[in-house]
């Protein structure tokens, strides 16, 4: 079955530190994915999405994510997170219809 | 830039009361969906909607659950008796034709049922 795993609930880093969010995948086609970002009382928007090609891919608020094939994973990465950043990240699979969510990260950033 | 948008921003409702949760999706998009998201658990598809009828729906989506396009904007989602367990946040989503696997999500409904 379809499912997506975000092993971290929560992290929190410093403004200006990098940043990474860890996604894990199961399934059986090649996947496409997808990372969201939730702010507080906000929908989901959407930062970047991996179809097919280069394996690392580009967004929007200068993130990335690079997907691994032989690790089931798609993690995404800022080099340098700003207070702007504290959200809650999904990352998603899409097949057929329908979009497989994961339970999300909450990122927090200190001052 | 175009955008989903969704009415109410929250909804207060009793036990056993019906609600309807709207949603006007972008104006070139053909397909269109509902998620719930309960507090602090992740988003969860309940159904897809194409060319006026029900393309694939989730397990949570049963009876009381409809949904529907009345009009050339609106897509609505209908709880016929609402229970508890309904309380959440439900996320209208649209694409087009083309981008196949891109859904645009609108700002959500905060149900409360009390």
């Amino acid at each position: 079955a379809q499912s997506v795993t975000q092993p971290d609930i929560h992290i929190t880093v410093s403004e200006g530190a990098s940043l990474e969010l860890r996604c894990n995948y199961s399934y059986g086609a090649t996947p496409y994915l997808f990372w969201y970002v939730q702010s507080p009382g906000q929908g989901l928007q959407l930062l970047l999405k991996y179809f097919s090609g280069d394996t690392l891919v580009q967004g929007i608020k200068g993130f990335e994510a690079e997907f691994k094939r032989s690790q089931s994973s798609f993690n995404l990465r800022k080099p340098s997170v700003h207070w702007s950043d504290a959200a809650e990240y999904f990352c998603a699979l899409n097949y057929g219809q329908n979009f497989v969510f994961g339970p999300g990260t909450r990122l927090s950033v200190l001052p | 830039e175009p955008e989903v948008t969704q009415t109410p921003s929250h909804q207060v409702t009793q036990m056993g009361q019906e609600v309807i949760l709207r949603c006007v999706p972008i104006s070139n998009h053909l397909y269109f969906y509902w998620y719930r998201q309960i507090l602090g658990q992740k988003v969860e598809f309940l159904v897809s909607f194409y060319n006026n009828e029900i393309s694939e729906k989730s397990e949570i989506f049963d009876d009381q659950f409809s949904v529907e396009r009345p009009d050339g904007s609106n897509f609505t989602l209908k709880i016929r008796s609402t229970k508890l367990e309904d309380s959440a946040m439900y996320f209208c989503a649209s694409r087009t034709p083309d981008t196949y696997y891109e859904q645009y999500f609108g700002p959500g409904t905060r149900l409360t049922v009390t």
